[in-house]
């Protein structure tokens, strides 16, 4: 069966730097784009960016643009999110989701459990 | 960008009712809009895909429907299981979530 394990979250100063992991299992990993999408305490869902099958394109909210990279290690069936300046406001649940099409990025039909990210000084 | 707006923001019904949540875009997004679960404390979950097709494994009481910039999302009996809160999510250009729409019971 499908499964996403995200690591990585953790209290973190504003300004300083933080990567985020999801391991993949239980489906052709390098088929399917890959997104993270985050909460914030008591908020509804934010979608941050999505990577190609490939990796060949990668996508941002503008929110995290120019601040956080995703990219993706297909042959360690992983997903990764480096978050740099990170600022009160990324304070959340991150998710790592697949998508719901081959070869497409139109929505997240599996999730994983999420990672909480907390920063403060 | 393309903004998701949702009404209500949160409803009490009784178990039974028929539920209707709507949901609009700020511009055409044709029928690419998906409807997604979410209980306290979980993961979201899909229910709903490109406006109107039922995920599999989804209790056909759910159902979605529209196209262009309106969509309605609706429950037709409403279970205790069914108590969540509920977002849309367009993907015509990046992807964009809804604010949701928190369901209870009555």
């Amino acid at each position: 069966q499908v499964q996403l394990v995200e690591s990585g979250g953790g209290v973190v100063q504003p300004g300083r730097s933080l990567r985020l992991s999801c391991a993949a299992s239980g489906f052709t990993f390098s088929s399917y784009g890959m997104h993270w999408v985050r909460q914030a305490p008591g908020k509804g869902l934010e979608w941050v960016a999505v990577i190609w099958y490939d990796g060949s394109n990668k996508y941002y909210a503008d929110s995290v643009k120019g601040r956080f990279t995703i990219s993706r290690d297909n042959s360690k069936n992983t997903l990764y999110l480096q978050m740099n300046s990170l600022r009160a406001e990324d304070t959340a649940v991150y998710y790592c989701a697949r998508d719901f099409r081959i070869a497409a990025r139109v929505g997240m039909a599996y999730w994983g459990q999420g990672t909480l990210v907390t920063v403060s000084s | 960008d393309i903004q998701m707006t949702q009404s209500p923001s949160s409803l009490s019904a009784s178990v039974g009712d028929r539920v209707t949540i709507t949901c609009q875009a700020s511009q055409d997004i044709s029928n690419y809009l998906n409807w997604y679960q979410q209980k306290p404390g979980k993961a979201p979950k899909l229910l709903i895909y490109d406006a109107s097709n039922l995920e599999t494994g989804v209790p056909s009481r759910f159902s979605g429907s529209g196209s262009g910039t309106d969509f309605t999302f609706t429950i037709s009996s409403l279970q205790p299981e069914d108590i969540a809160t509920y977002y849309c999510q367009q993907y015509d250009n990046l992807l964009t979530f809804g604010p949701g729409t928190k369901v209870d019971i009555k």
